[in-house]
């Protein structure tokens, strides 16, 4: 199984949106709910920011949301705030587990 | 406070063997399935292996498969990985992480608790 495909980079100014893509097949993300995306930022563990698709933990402001069309998942980060750049990772159950590269968010 | 804390990693030489450790608090261990990720230096994530609620179900991601065993004692609220012929494409840092699903098999369906890692490096 390959990797999930998101874009390198993404980037926004503050208070503008976001949307970061995560692309797989019928086997794995257009097949399940259970598309999952993660904030990291440098140094630090990533943190879970929305699950099952569209689900937001507790504490995840709701600036996050997550979405998904056929074989596409997206994360949308709306009113960009400084403290969002980092790197985002979309994940799929699919049989195993796969991540996606990885896509570098930008607050320019 | 939910909280994972691994330990156990280092340098290691290629074709030797390293046992990392992970001890859960803050969460009801037995309920959930546990996983661990990898990420070498300036890269993305990877599962690892994953183990269920009562390691009645266990699996690897193919890079591991034949080398890695992963196991729990949920009396100690440990898991724990067992890494032999390590390779040089093993140096990562590794990740415990819980698996949001209660009662869930070995492939997860989220990642919503993550420890902070223990970095293995693997050379000669």
């Amino acid at each position: 199984q390959s990797a999930l495909t998101q874009p390198p980079s993404a980037s926004g100014s503050p208070g503008q949106s976001v949307t970061i893509s995560c692309t797989g097949t019928s086997s794995d993300v257009g097949g399940y709910n259970y598309v999952s995306w993660y904030q990291q930022h440098p140094g630090k563990a990533p943190k879970l920011m929305i699950y099952e698709v569209s689900k937001r933990p507790s504490g995840v402001p709701d600036r996050f949301s997550g979405s998904k069309s056929g074989n596409t998942a997206s994360l949308t980060v709306s009113g960009l705030q400084a403290e969002d750049e980092a790197d985002y990772y979309c994940s799929s159950y699919a049989g195993s587990n796969l991540f996606g590269g990885g896509t570098k968010l930008t607050v320019l | 406070e939910v909280q994972l804390v691994e330990s156990g990693g280092g340098l290691v030489q290629p074709g030797r063997s390293l046992r990392l450790s992970c001890a859960a608090s803050g969460f009801t261990f037995d309920d959930y399935a546990m996983h661990w990720v990898r990420q070498a230096p300036g890269k993305g994530l990877e599962w690892v292996s994953g183990i269920s609620w009562n390691s009645g179900s266990i699996g690897y991601a193919d890079s591991v498969k034949g080398r890695f065993t992963i196991s729990r004692d949920n009396a100690k609220n440990s898991l724990y990985l067992q890494m032999n012929s390590l390779r040089a494409e093993d140096t990562a840092l590794y990740y415990c992480a819980k698996d949001s699903l209660p009662y869930g098999d070995y492939i997860p369906r989220a990642f919503d608790i993550w420890g902070q890692g223990t970095m293995v490096t693997v050379s000669s």
